[in-house]
Parts: C-alpha cells; structure tokens; sequence
C-alpha cells in the first residue's frame, strides 16, 4: 500500500521568503509519480509540479522546485519569494505507474500555509 | 487543456433527500472517472473510481447503496448521494487522469440540513 506523510499541518512564512513543505511517501513500487497540489479556499485543486519517479534531474516550474531525495523517500516542495497569494492549503499526491494499475491519486494531509505581509 | 466541469458548486438539502452531482469533461473523452471526499481541514479521500459502461469500484468503507455512480457517456459521471444525513455534508470532487497528470472539477459543496 501506498502512503504519502506531510508531517507539518501549518507553516507560516514572512513574504518574499522561501519556505519548504515537507513530504515523504512510501511505496514498493519502482515507477510511481510525484505531485504538488495548492488548493486554495475556493477548493480547486491547482497542480504545481510533478517528478517521476526514474527522472534524475530535480523538477522546477516558476518559483517552485520540489527537492527530490529518492533514497529517503522525500519529496519537499520548495516556494522561493513567497506572496500573499500563495497562501492555501497544499497537498503532495503520489500516483503508480505500474502497467495495469489503477492511476488514482494517493494524497497526504495538507499543509495549511500562511504567508504574513 | 484538458477541462472537467462540475455542477452543482453548491448545494443545500433536506435530511433524506437525494443530491445529484455531475462531472463532465469538456473537451475531451474520460473513460475513467475518480471521485474525492474531502472533510474540512482534511485530505481528499478516493471513494470510488468511476467506469465507463461497467460498475463502479468503491473504497473499502464507502456504501455502494448510498453513493450511487452513474458513469453512462465518455464524457458525463455522476455521484448521487442518496438519503443525505448531516454527516454527508462534504466536499465533493472528481478527477480525471489526463496523459501524466490530472485534471480536476472544481468541486460540490454539500451542505444537509
């Protein structure tokens, strides 16, 4: 079974600071798909970012970068020179990718972030 | 891209009614549908993966009678929340799986009153 952990339920980050949002997951699976959700209060889910599990290099879109360490199982996402706007809850989601496998998404318990002006 | 539309946004029922909530993909063909659970302050939670043409396959713990898949066109799911107690009330929000990634509805709030 496939489990994901977000062991901070709250951050709080001054604005135009980094902050990272922890993650780590465990599978038995060689193949599997990483992703970052913000959702903010409205409730859509916004897609971030997304690593496979097999690509070397580490993902990064914009201001986030997620900080992959596949030997610890951890896959941290990173918000360089937070806003206001970035403040929401945000999930970490793993997906497999095996062949024959259903492809749903197995979430963690969100961190609440709170960017402060 | 890849859109899936989601109605009702919001809804309020009585006690013992049925509340209806559709998913639609716009653009594109979804023969796979996920639908989500999500309590306040909590996760979303997988209860049910929605086929098209066939039944669907619902998370240990979800009440097949209670949480009524419909999943008839390659484009329309529906979730029927039957009999709705207070309980119910959730966050609902269904999913499709999109080349690599996902697309998401926008969500039903459901209030039971």
């Amino acid at each position: 079974a496939q489990k994901i952990t977000q062991t901070q339920p709250g951050m709080f980050v001054q604005e135009k600071e980094a902050v990272t949002l922890d993650c780590t997951y465990d599978t038995s699976d060689q193949s599997y798909g990483l992703f970052w959700y913000k959702q903010p209060s409205s409730g859509e889910m916004i897609f971030l970012i997304y690593q496979g599990s097999y690509d070397e290099q580490n993902a990064t879109e914009g201001r986030y970068s997620l900080n992959f360490q596949k030997a610890r199982k951890s896959a941290n996402l990173v918000i360089s020179a937070s806003q206001l706007g970035d403040s929401a809850m945000y999930f970490c989601a793993m997906r497999r990718i095996s062949s024959g496998s259903a492809r749903q998404l197995t979430f963690g318990s969100g961190t609440q972030l709170t960017v402060l002006p | 891209g890849a859109v899936v539309s989601q109605h009702p946004s919001r809804v309020i029922c009585k006690s013992g009614t049925s509340v209806k909530i559709e998913c639609r993909s716009l653009d594109f063909q979804a023969t796979t549908m996920f639908w989500y659970r999500q309590f306040p302050k909590q996760s979303l939670m997988l209860m049910a993966t929605s086929n098209e043409g066939s039944k669907a396959t619902y998370e240990q713990g979800v009440e097949k009678d209670k949480f009524l898949i419909n999943h008839a066109s390659l484009t329309l799911s529906t979730l029927t929340v039957t009999s709705a107690h207070p309980e119910d009330s959730s966050f609902y929000i269904c999913s499709v799986s999109v080349n690599y990634g996902y697309t998401f509805g926008s969500g039903t709030r459901l209030t039971v009153v």
